[in-house]
């Protein structure tokens, strides 16, 4: 039973660019949650997904898009990289609303 | 929900208890208590959460206040393994898709 995986595990960007961070759950978990952590600072949410098809912004949206096209899998995209996104991103998931979370390992992304 | 309170950091002695303390003065009466501990850079781990009773499990014992308006983790015996951010949020079961961690309390254990 892997959980919750996130690939990749450590990605270099330069500005500009783009690129798709990948959460997939093999709990058969309706809700998927995207989070950043940036230094000396707890979770902030980013997005997130109450069911398949479904997607809402969180606290810090902004310059991120998402996809739940998959119950089990949810993307996390990023149009144009910039250097104010480099942190680690976490993707979590649970059952239903109240249940606990499983978080994954985590992306640490670094912007140039 | 409720906004949660924790000191910043503490220390505490290998194979003492550690008694994490959480203040949550405006918790509304459907939002629970959950806390959760993350390792060095990895994925936040659950621990433990409750309502108004205590609880325990194997990881560790939550102790709410008759009041709610506070909460204690303890960990029993705490060894190295547990040096890790804590983090304390105060959430309702039909807000749970909002849920935010603050910065949560680094708690060194010591040899």
């Amino acid at each position: 039973n892997a959980g919750v995986t996130q690939t990749p595990k450590f990605r270099v960007l330069k500005t500009g660019q783009s690129m798709t961070l990948l959460c997939a759950q093999d709990m058969n978990h309706e809700y998927m949650y995207w989070y950043r952590q940036d230094p000396g600072m707890g979770l902030r949410l980013i997005h997130y997904s109450v069911g398949e098809g479904t997607t809402a912004k969180g606290e810090v949206p902004d310059g991120y898009n998402v996809s739940r096209l998959k119950k089990q899998n949810f993307l996390l995209g990023l149009e144009s990289a910039a250097p104010s996104q480099t942190s680690v991103y976490f993707c979590a998931s649970s059952g239903h609303t109240g249940e606990k979370l499983f978080f994954g390992s985590g992306t640490q992304l670094s912007v140039l | 929900d409720a906004k949660t309170t924790q000191p910043t950091s503490m220390d505490c002695a290998e194979g003492r208890a550690a008694n994490l303390p959480c203040n949550h003065s405006t918790i509304s009466g459907n939002e629970y208590v959950y806390w959760y501990r993350q390792i060095h850079s990895q994925g936040p781990q659950y621990i433990i959460h409750g309502l108004k009773n205590n609880e325990t499990n194997e990881m560790a014992s939550l102790i709410i206040t008759e009041d709610r308006k506070s909460s204690t983790l303890i960990l029993p015996h705490a060894t190295l393994r547990d040096t890790a951010v804590y983090y304390c949020i105060a959430t309702s079961q039909t807000s749970y898709d909002k849920v935010i961690f603050g910065p949560g309390t680094s708690l060194s254990v010591i040899p």
